[in-house]
């Protein structure tokens, strides 16, 4: 029973323009939301979170936009820059617990 | 080197063998996970551990075993491995749980393959 889903596997850009990545959770219990980024052979890295009290968290390219009532979250990057292909991997927890769920991973490629 | 490792990063094994996979942290940190990834899934946490002694479940803990005498090494065992068990698993530290997901760093992770 996955409860943060990634509905798109795979997702392609044109360099320089925006790469929009989604992930919807089903548990309302979730307060934080985090964005990893994994390179082939790596481990994932942490990118970007939110907590449920905000709906936007900006870091440079990267920004964060949550939905609570539609359970719904979003990383948008811009410009997008062929380093920025990876598999991004959304995940969710509860503050405080000792677990994250994480989603199935969207590969980006940003093609040059 | 300073920083989270994995070993081996790769093994192949028998159905029934024994096999540990070991991971080792450098930053003293309290928090340490086992995850494994797998196609359809993302990553599953399978142990964690808070401090050296204490250990418990997390999502998918059947047929693995951990361990934390040292809080440096975070070792999970397959005592019997299964083909099911063929994954790719990720070791986590974290200073803190409550923080965990922005101060979680993951080692490179192990691939195993169980025939």
């Amino acid at each position: 029973d996955q409860q943060v889903k990634q509905n798109s596997p795979s997702l392609s850009v044109q360099e320089g323009r925006i790469s929009i990545l989604n992930c919807d959770y089903t548990n309302s219990m979730f307060d934080y939301f985090l964005w990893y980024k994994k390179y082939p052979a790596e481990g994932p890295t942490f990118l970007i979170s939110i907590s449920s009290i905000k709906d936007k968290n900006e870091d440079g390219r990267f920004t964060v936009f949550l939905n609570k009532s539609a359970k719904h979250l979003s990383l948008h990057i811009v410009p997008s820059q062929p380093g920025d292909s990876a598999v991004y991997f959304c995940a969710a927890s509860v503050t405080g617990a000792n677990n994250l769920f994480f989603g199935t991973g969207t590969r980006l490629t940003v093609i040059p | 080197d300073a920083g989270i490792t994995q070993s081996p990063r790769y093994k192949i094994t028998e159905t029934g063998r024994q096999v540990t996979l070991m991971c080792h942290q450098t930053w003293s940190h309290s928090y340490m996970f086992w995850y494994r990834q797998d196609l359809g899934h993302g990553l599953r946490l399978i142990y964690y551990s808070a401090a050296a002694d204490i250990t418990d479940k997390g999502e998918v803990p059947d047929g693995y075993v951990v361990s934390r005498s040292k809080t440096e090494n975070f070792p999970l065992t397959l005592e019997s491995a299964t083909r099911s068990q063929t994954s790719v698993y990720f070791c986590a530290s974290s200073e803190s749980r409550g923080t965990m997901g922005t101060e979680a760093f993951f080692g490179q992770g192990t691939r195993l393959t169980v025939v």
